[in-house]
């Protein structure tokens, strides 16, 4: 079965420093692979998603970034971290079967910028 | 991507049925229907997807009328666990899946 994997769980960083959040995927190849934040209280706001090594596409222009240098790994990073950043990140891949899309998403990361 | 439309919140008592209705009145001709729940600080979770008609499962039924244009999730006898926040997404079968969430309906069960 697959599962999709996100470390760290918790975080809290100071402005302006550096960000790496790591995603992986396990038991499905060629996924697509998404990677959203969750403001408290709001919605899902999708910020990058990728159909491929290093094919990323983003939705949302900012001080994020994220790469796939593997199949079934995605990182989400910032070089510098503003107040805005806090947020639950959440990692998805989603698979085609038949017509349909299915999408999984994993655990999260609680990010706290202070 | 079609837009949906939630009401916002939602309450009810355990062992009552509730519907929640989406709206997506410029849902194109491959788009499909999902409906996802979300508990607080976890990723939102499948629960049903759809076409048109009716679809069943364990969890929940999804009633889609002939246009389209809207879709309800039904959930049968709801408990205190079925608190959470729904989401309706409707997206195209074809090429690159990207799924928009908007804000959801957040259910209330109460005892």
């Amino acid at each position: 079965s697959q599962t999709i994997h996100q470390w760290p769980a918790t975080l809290v960083q100071p402005v302006g420093s550096p960000l790496s959040l790591e995603c992986t995927v396990e038991g499905t190849s060629n996924p697509n692979l998404y990677w959203y934040r969750q403001a408290a209280g709001r919605g899902l706001q999708l910020l990058f998603y990728s159909i491929g090594i290093d094919q990323i596409s983003s939705e949302v222009p900012q001080n994020l970034s994220a790469s796939r240098p593997q199949d079934r790994q995605f990182i989400l990073s910032s070089k510098k971290l503003l107040l805005s950043d806090s947020g639950f990140y959440l990692c998805a891949w989603s698979v085609q079967l038949g017509v349909y899309y299915e999408q999984y998403f994993g655990p999260g990361t609680r990010l706290t910028v202070t | 991507l079609a837009k949906t439309t939630q009401p916002i919140s939602m309450d009810s008592y355990e062992g009552q049925e509730v519907n929640i209705t989406c709206s997506h009145n410029n849902i194109a001709t491959n788009d499909y229907i999902t409906w996802y729940q979300q508990f607080p600080s976890q990723g939102p979770r499948f629960i049903i997807q759809g076409y048109k008609t009716k679809v069943t499962n364990e969890v929940a039924s999804l009633f889609i009328p002939a246009d389209r244009k809207s879709s309800t999730l039904s959930l049968p006898r709801v408990s205190l666990s079925d608190t959470a926040v729904y989401y309706c997404l409707v997206g195209a079968s074809g090429g690159s899946y990207i799924p928009t969430f908007g804000r959801g309906t957040s259910l209330i069960v109460h005892p």
